[in-house]
């Protein structure tokens, strides 16, 4: 069964400084990956995928990921924080092909210190 | 941009009652979607619909969870008898095809069952 891990419940950081959120998966074949950011009350807006190809993607908000197949992780990274990055980020994994839908991780809630 | 919308944004309900929670997924999609979002944990996948019929659904989709897409538009989540922790934000995504893993998410539908 296929299952993610994002190992921090909690992350501080400063406004302008850099971002990386954890995230391993469990999967048996090649997944397809996701981040996405909830704001408070809000629903779920992606924010970038992996799906094939160059391993380090691309997002929305100057977020990006990469994928490393040796690590089974996709972390996600910000060089700058904004104080509207505080949010709660999900990283999720899917199967390739068929009805299946996406299994998440327990998130991880990300503040901004001034 | 197409996005999925999701009606009603909050319902509040006496345990044992019925409650429907209403989907209009993007409209050349083909997968469906509901996940549950209790209060500060993650979000948990409760059934996939394509072709008209069910593909997979969690544990937590009992008997009193049913699903229905009446027409060429909505997609429907009837919860039979409510429970108090049933309690949740309830997310309808949908997906354009299978070779693509991505969810689209619509706002949520907040249930308070008392």
């Amino acid at each position: 069964a296929q299952s993610v891990t994002q190992p921090d419940i909690h992350i501080t950081v400063s406004e302008g400084a850099s971002l990386e959120l954890r995230c391993n998966y469990s999967y048996g074949a090649t997944p397809y990956l996701f981040w996405y950011v909830q704001s408070p009350g809000q629903g779920l807006q992606l924010l970038l995928k992996y799906f094939s190809g160059d391993t380090l993607v691309q997002g929305i908000k100057g977020f990006e990921a990469e994928f490393k197949r040796s690590q089974s992780s996709f972390n996600l990274r910000k060089p700058s924080v904004h104080w509207s990055d505080a949010a709660e980020y999900f990283c999720a994994v899917g199967a390739r092909g068929g009805a299946d839908g996406l299994t998440f991780g327990k998130g991880t809630h990300l503040i901004i210190q001034p | 941009e197409p996005e999925v919308t999701q009606t009603p944004s909050h319902q509040v309900t006496q345990m044992g009652q019925e409650v429907i929670l209403r989907c209009v997924p993007i409209s050349n999609h083909l997968y469906f979607y509901w996940y549950r979002q209790i209060l500060g944990q993650k979000v948990e996948f409760l059934v996939s619909f394509y072709n008209n019929e069910i593909s997979e659904k969690s544990e937590i989709f009992d008997d009193q969870f049913s699903v229905e897409r009446p027409d060429g538009s909505n997609f429907t989540l009837k919860i039979r008898s409510t429970k108090l922790e049933d309690s949740a934000m309830y997310f309808c995504a949908s997906r354009g095809d299978w070779t693509t893993g991505e969810l689209f998410f619509g706002e949520g539908s907040r249930l308070t069952v008392l």
